[in-house]
């Protein structure tokens, strides 16, 4: 079946130091979407990516969508603990949303 | 905008007895809900897709007879767990869009935990 594979499963950083998460698709995706859901809480809702080779950003934030839609990434530049939480990745594909595992970005102490 | 609220934020139940869990959209019309289940650091499983005025199409393995969804307006819809057990005990989580493949905008969660 269709599948979202998201790495790594964790990563530990210091903070101030750069952090990346990324999604691999068995398929071509529609769109690709990101939710960050805060230890304790629910996924929220960041950014959707649609075109080939897209790139966006959100402050320190960067999404990457790549030019064959099967592949995109977040990376976090200079993580702040406020970062904390995991990030999922979820494709669109035939009209469902595939969700990758999610990455947890833990900054060390 | 784009306020989703779920109802209760959590429920304790027996074995045997149902459950329903609400989600509504606050702020604008949904014509397409989604549930999720998550289990403790995983990640979210979504149950069903259900659109406004038509039948939920549940994922495979999701049995559509113990999981009842309604949604009967577009701005609401509920999840009925049907003689919950504790192997039902998790995070559900709902989401509400205004297509079938725009953005998702997810409630806060209901916590289910069965006795």
């Amino acid at each position: 079946g269709q599948q979202v594979m998201q790495i790594p499963q964790y990563q530990h950083v210091q903070e101030g130091e750069d952090f990346t998460t990324y999604c691999n698709s068995s398929t071509t995706l529609s769109n690709i979407q990101w939710y960050k859901q805060r230890p304790g809480g629910h996924p929220v809702f960041l950014i959707q990516l649609v075109k080939s080779g897209e790139v966006k950003k959100q402050k320190r934030l960067t999404f990457q969508f790549g030019e064959a839609k099967k592949n995109s990434s977040l990376h976090i530049t200079a993580t702040q603990t406020t970062d904390v939480g995991t990030y999922f990745c979820a494709g669109r594909s035939n009209y469902q949303l595939i969700w990758g595992a999610g990455t947890k970005l833990i900054i060390k102490p | 905008g784009a306020v989703v609220s779920q109802h209760p934020s959590r429920v304790i139940c027996k074995s045997g007895t149902s459950v329903k869990i609400e989600c509504r959209s606050l702020d604008f019309q949904a014509t397409t809900m989604f549930w999720y289940r998550q289990f403790p650091k995983q990640s979210l499983m979504l149950m069903a897709t259900s659109n406004e005025g038509s039948k939920a199409t549940y994922e495979q393995g999701v049995e559509k007879d113990k999981f009842l969804i309604n949604h009967a307006s577009l701005t609401l819809s509920t999840l009925t767990v049907t003689s919950a057990h504790p192997e039902d005990s998790s995070f559900y989580i709902c989401s509400a869009s205004t297509s079938g493949v725009g953005t998702q905008y997810f409630g806060p969660g209901t916590r289910l935990l069965v006795l």
